[in-house]
C-alpha cells in the first residue's frame, strides 16, 4: 500500500465548478500536510498548508480528518488557470528528522 | 529574491559519462534534498541533508552521490549513469528548526541518459 494515495484523474471541470480531491495516509505518526501545486513540466509549489481544525484560502479549502487519515482540497469556483496536478504531501517527523511523502497527484482540467 | 537554484535546467548525455547537477539556495536553510519524479511514480527522495557534512539515503539513493561541503549548495552526482536513471529532478530545500515547515523547489533538471 502507497503511503500517500491520490486519485489520478483527471479531473474534467466546467468552470465555475466546484470540485474535490481526496487524499489517504497510511502512517499515523503523520505530522503536517500540505497541499502542493504542479503545472505541467514546472516545479511542485506549496498551495497551502493542511490544519486539523480546517483552513480557507480564498477559494481553496482543506481538511484534515486524522481518525480516518485522510486529507481533502475543495476549489469552489474553478478558474481555467487552476489546471494543474495537485500533490498531497505528509510530513513525519521523528526526533530531530522530518520526512516528506509526495502523492502521485490528481490531475484537474477546467475548460470552458 | 529567495530561491532554490538547479543547473543545468536540461542534459542530454550518453551512459557512462559522469555528470554533476548543482543546486544552491540563498535562504540559509540546514535542509535540503533531491527528488527525481516520474510519470505515476511521483516525487521520490533520491537523498537528503539536514546540515553541512550531514547527508543521508532518501527512497531511491542507487546510482547517485551527494556532498554537504557548504550550507548553500547540495550537488547530486551520478558517476556512471544509465537510461533508467532519465527523469526529472528537484532539489528541494527548508529550514530545519521549525520541521513542519514546506519545502521551496528548484525549477527542475531533465535529464535523458542515452
Amino acid at each position: 500500500r502507497k503511503e500517500v494515495e491520490q486519485d489520478p484523474g483527471p479531473f474534467n471541470v466546467p468552470e465555475g465548478a466546484t470540485v474535490a480531491f481526496n487524499c489517504t495516509y497510511s502512517n499515523s505518526a503523520s505530522q503536517s500536510f500540505f497541499w502542493y501545486r504542479q503545472d505541467c513540466r514546472k516545479e511542485p509549489k506549496l498551495l497551502m498548508s493542511v490544519y486539523s481544525s480546517g483552513n480557507e484560502d480564498g477559494r481553496f479549502t482543506a481538511q484534515l480528518n486524522r481518525a480516518s487519515q485522510y486529507i481533502s482540497l475543495l476549489i469552489r469556483d474553478s478558474k481555467l488557470s487552476d489546471s494543474a496536478t495537485y500533490l498531497c504531501v505528509v510530513n513525519i517527523v521523528t526526533g530531530t528528522a522530518s520526512k516528506l511523502t509526495f502523492g502521485t497527484g490528481t490531475r484537474l482540467q477546467v475548460t470552458l | 529574491e529567495a530561491q532554490v537554484t538547479q543547473n543545468p535546467r536540461y542534459l542530454i548525455t550518453v551512459t557512462g559519462k559522469k555528470l554533476t547537477v548543482t543546486c544552491s539556495q540563498n535562504m540559509n536553510h540546514e535542509y535540503m534534498s533531491w527528488y527525481r519524479q516520474d510519470p505515476g511514480l511521483g516525487l521520490r527522495q533520491i537523498y537528503y541533508s539536514m546540515n553541512v557534512e550531514v547527508t543521508d539515503k532518501g527512497d531511491v539513493p542507487e546510482g547517485y552521490k551527494v556532498s554537504r561541503k557548504e550550507k548553500r549548495n547540495f550537488p547530486l552526482i551520478l558517476e556512471s549513469p544509465s537510461p533508467n536513471q532519465t527523469s526529472l529532478y528537484f532539489c528541494a530545500s527548508r529550514t530545519q528548526r521549525w520541521s513542519n515547515q514546506p519545502q521551496h523547489f528548484g525549477d527542475g533538471t531533465r535529464l535523458s541518459i542515452l
